[in-house]
């Protein structure tokens, strides 16, 4: 069965840089757009940013432009968010999801991984 | 950015009874709507895609229906399990989700 195992969460001061990772198994990894989406304490579910089968694309939500890089390795089946100059707004439990089909939806997600940005 | 609003943001209601969840696009979203069903500490759950296609194991009883910029999602007679927080999802400009809607017990 699908399974997706995030991990790399903690406890960062703001400034400070913290890598996701999310382990993927049960599909056909390489085939498959990911994504990170997060949900801050007490809040709704933000979509983050995507990296397309193959690596070639990926897109941000316009707050972590140029602080967070998504990237992929397919011989390991493992997804990546290499989060830079952390804020405290970033706190939140970051999931990973498998994209269903090439739709932008997404239909298997991880447990989570918490994130918190404080001094 | 399209806005997503779900109303309400609480519905209280009994095992057995229909539940009808709104989600409103600040603009037309066409039919690239999805729901989420998501309860606490636990991975999110994808029911519904492209406004009323039900996800691969979903039952018969959660159903989805819209276009354009209204949308609802019906589950026909809650179940137990079926008390969580909903979440509507667009794909028509980027990604976006709602607020959530949350359906508690009476």
């Amino acid at each position: 069965q699908v399974q997706l195992v995030e991990s790399g969460g903690g406890v960062v001061q703001p400034g400070r840089s913290l890598r996701l990772s999310c382990a993927a198994s049960g599909f056909s990894f390489s085939d498959s757009g990911m994504h990170w989406v997060r949900q801050a304490p007490g809040k709704g579910l933000e979509w983050v940013a995507v990296i397309s089968y193959g690596g070639t694309n990926k897109f941000y939500i316009d707050s972590v432009k140029g602080r967070f890089t998504i990237s992929r390795d397919d011989s390991k089946n493992t997804l990546y968010l290499q989060m830079n100059s952390l804020r405290v707004e970033d706190t939140a439990v970051y999931y990973c999801a498998k994209e269903l089909a090439t739709l932008n939806y997404f239909d298997y997600w991880g447990q989570g991984t918490l994130v918190t940005v404080s001094s | 950015e399209i806005v997503l609003t779900q109303s309400p943001a609480t519905l209280s209601l009994s095992p057995g009874e229909r539940a009808t969840l709104s989600c409103r696009a600040s603009q037309s979203v066409k039919s690239y709507l999805a729901w989420y069903q998501h309860k606490p500490g636990q991975a999110p759950r994808l029911l519904i895609y492209d406004a009323s296609n039900r996800a691969t194991g979903i039952p018969a009883r959660f159903s989805g229906s819209g276009s354009g910029t209204d949308f609802t999602l019906t589950i026909s007679s809650l179940e137990p399990e079926d008390f969580a927080v909903y979440y509507c999802q667009q794909r028509a400009i980027w990604l976006t989700f709602g607020g959530g809607t949350k359906v508690e017990i009476k």
